[in-house]
């Protein structure tokens, strides 16, 4: 089945990880992105590829990394230099936009808690 | 980041009840979607929406986009218990640039 797959469901982190959510996505989407929610909260952009080997800052990048080496693949690295890192992760991709707009699609999700 | 303002924030209905929650922006869109996201889970894409004035159903749901283009309301008609969830809204402007988020509208249905 085509879609956005996100991995591990739930993970858990000490105080000074690094740690690495894994995002694949088999429906030949160009552009990828991480989203991170907090209860309660909208959706606050991370960072966002919109092609190979390209990758941007969004609003929240400060003590997260990611790359972008393959198409498929957008992996977000949470570094000890992000203070509140527990909250729900999102991955997302788009289709090339032929003028009509972009539509967003989801994975399930990563929750990351701090231990 | 910009923000969609969506409202209302919350609301508690009984079963049976329609739905209407709507989003505002000052800015121009050229695309309005539509999510629910229920607890634990990613946002599943509801309707889409490409053009000012278009009125679009996915069974139950209507939605609608401002002939403005500066808005957009979702319509939820004879509400049922698995209407439970969080509903976003999302804005495009078109090009490079970046989708844009409501904070989400929590809907509760009480059988």
């Amino acid at each position: 089945d085509g879609g956005i797959t996100q991995s591990p469901k739930y993970l858990f982190r000490k105080e000074g990880q690094n740690v690495t959510l894994s995002c694949e996505q088999n429906l030949n989407h160009d552009a990828m992105y991480w989203y991170r929610q907090d209860p309660g909260q909208g959706l606050r952009l991370i960072y966002y590829s919109q092609i190979v080997n390209d990758f941007q800052k969004g609003d929240i990048a400060e003590g997260y990394s990611v790359s972008r080496e393959k198409k498929e693949s957008f992996p977000l690295t949470v570094t000890s230099a992000q203070k509140n890192p527990t909250a729900f992760y999102l991955c997302a991709s788009t289709p090339p936009d032929r003028g009509g707009g972009n539509t967003i699609y989801f994975g399930e999700g990563s929750w990351l808690t701090v231990v | 980041g910009q923000q969609l303002n969506q409202s209302p924030q919350s609301m508690f209905i009984q079963e049976g009840e329609d739905v209407s929650m709507n989003c505002t922006s000052s800015s121009i869109f050229n695309t309005w979607l539509w999510y629910k996201q229920e607890p634990g889970e990613g946002p599943v894409l509801l309707i889409a929406l490409y053009k000012a004035g278009e009125l679009t159903s996915n069974g139950r749901l209507t939605a609608q986009f401002g002939i403005t283009r500066k808005d957009s309301f979702l319509n939820i008609s004879a509400s049922i218990p698995s209407d439970v969830g969080i509903y976003f809204c999302a804005g495009h402007k078109g090009g490079s640039e970046k989708l844009v988020f409501g904070k989400g509208t929590k809907l509760t249905v009480n059988p």
